[in-house]
């Protein structure tokens, strides 16, 4: 298996609602990323996990909250959204390392929507 | 941090054309990405890069590290590779951190 894969593949919420995305991986990665993508852009990074610590942290509201559970499995979830917050979440995983092992991948995204 | 610049930011071509899309960055890497997105679509990595070529079907890409600099090529192009495409690098660090991403190429293959 060799895929990152993000569910949903779209969702809509509104701004009292909590709502979660996931991203599992089972390539034996040891490190997880979510990163936000508005139109037009490029992505942005918005967590870094490693080892299913969280690593980094790129100043994110905190009305976003990850979470990793285990190797496999990364979870972003959402409370108290803004519309401005509508965007494509990527998520993406790696050896923690450099080199050719490292093998960074991503998935297909969640198009979030915010109303 | 290093700053990562792609050229062209816009390319329409005609189908069959040869076409390059050129990626600098300033500070000194572990790896390069030409990364491929298609309108409304999810990011699709096409090639990792720490040295030298790769080849994949009709794509094309290369590094040089000396001179900060990596180009993607595609031959044969088709309408179907209408897309973005976006060069991103990792640090020389060890350990895990973010790509740093150009702003893409918006690439438009006309039949």
């Amino acid at each position: 298996d060799t895929e990152v894969t993000q569910t949903p593949k779209h969702l809509v919420m509104g701004m009292t609602n909590k709502k979660s995305l996931k991203c599992e991986q089972h390539m034996g990665h040891r490190a997880m990323y979510w990163y936000k993508q508005k139109a037009k852009k490029p992505p942005e990074l918005m967590f870094v996990y490693s080892y299913e610590k969280l690593s980094i942290n790129e100043s994110v509201p905190s009305r976003f909250s990850p979470e990793c559970p285990n190797s496999s499995l990364l979870n972003l979830h959402l409370h108290a959204l803004q519309p401005e917050d509508s965007a494509l979440y990527l998520c993406a995983s790696s050896h923690p390392g450099t080199g050719n092992f490292y093998g960074y991948t991503f998935g297909s995204g969640t198009r979030l929507t915010v109303v | 941090k290093n700053e990562v610049e792609q050229s062209p930011q816009n390319l329409t071509a005609q189908e069959g054309e040869f076409i390059t899309i050129n990626c600098s960055y300033s500070v000194g890497i572990s790896a390069l990405h030409w990364l491929q997105q298609h309108p409304g679509g999810g990011i699709v990595s096409l090639f990792m890069l720490s040295s030298g070529k790769k080849k994949h079907g009709r794509l094309i890409a290369t590094i040089n590290i000396q001179e900060k600099h990596s180009s993607l090529h595609i031959t044969a192009s088709h309408p179907r590779d209408s897309a973005v495409y976006i060069c991103a690098v990792k640090g020389s660090g060890g350990g895990a951190d973010g790509l740093t991403f150009g702003k893409g190429t918006h690439l438009i293959i006309q039949p």
